[in-house]
């Protein structure tokens, strides 16, 4: 079974540029989550989807941050304009849920620089 | 004050040590306990589930949690030279989505 695969697995851009981050959970999840880690600090979580909607949006910072989850498979995460602060690796997880209790699945990350 | 504090190490032991990672949290509310291992380069991998208080083991793992002191341990004996990763603590209150609350992980090294 493949795992949750992200890409790109890295991206510099310059403040004030766009980036898309995709991620691919594996098949037939219908729980997608964003998070995400900056320097020196824990991982947080971002978004939630559950299919195509999202079901809980509270750990987005602001409104340069746009997801999105067309036909409820892959999601896309923009950052439109980026800012220096928003450098760090943004992790997405998949999950089922087996026996009453849910497993979250990482993907390798997608590390973003902002210079 | 954070959530979860988690002291990042690194910790350094020898192989075939036993190897105690702590956490503590605030939010009593917590009722799912888990513990990620992250190698370099990669993304958390899951490792042990536990609910509510008690302990649970897995091979050479063993995670205890303690809600009444809002601190949660994990155990592993005889620690091998590919146990070195970073490890995180996680932890859910079902009653405010399915979100992950982590700690921020503590650098484990297992020297042969």
């Amino acid at each position: 079974e493949a795992g949750v695969t992200q890409f790109p697995s890295h991206s510099v851009i310059e403040k004030g540029q766009t980036v898309t981050l995709r991620c691919d959970p594996i098949s037939g999840h219908d729980n997608l989550y964003w998070y995400r880690r900056v320097m020196g600090k824990e991982i947080k979580f971002l978004l939630h989807f559950v299919k195509e909607s999202k079901q809980d949006e509270s750990g987005m910072p602001n409104n340069r941050f746009l997801a999105e989850r067309t036909g409820g498979t892959y999601s896309t995460l923009k950052v439109q304009p980026a800012e220096l602060e928003d450098s760090g690796v943004y992790f997405c997880a998949s999950s089922h849920w087996t026996g009453g209790v849910e497993t979250q699945y990482f993907g390798p990350g997608t590390r973003l620089l902002v210079l | 004050q954070k959530e979860v504090e988690q002291d990042p190490g690194p910790l350094s032991v020898p192989e075939g040590a036993i190897v105690s990672l702590n956490c503590t949290y605030s939010n009593s509310a917590f009722q799912y306990f888990m513990w990620y291992r992250q190698y370099s380069r990669k993304g958390p991998e899951l490792l042990m589930y536990t609910y509510s208080s008690g302990n649970k083991e897995d091979g050479r793992f063993t995670a205890q949690v303690d809600k009444s002191s809002k601190y949660i341990s994990l155990f592993i004996r005889d620690s091998q030279p590919s146990d070195s990763a970073t490890y995180l603590c996680a932890m859910r209150d079902n009653n405010a989505g399915n979100m992950l609350t982590f700690g921020g992980g503590t650098r484990l090294m297992v020297k042969p």
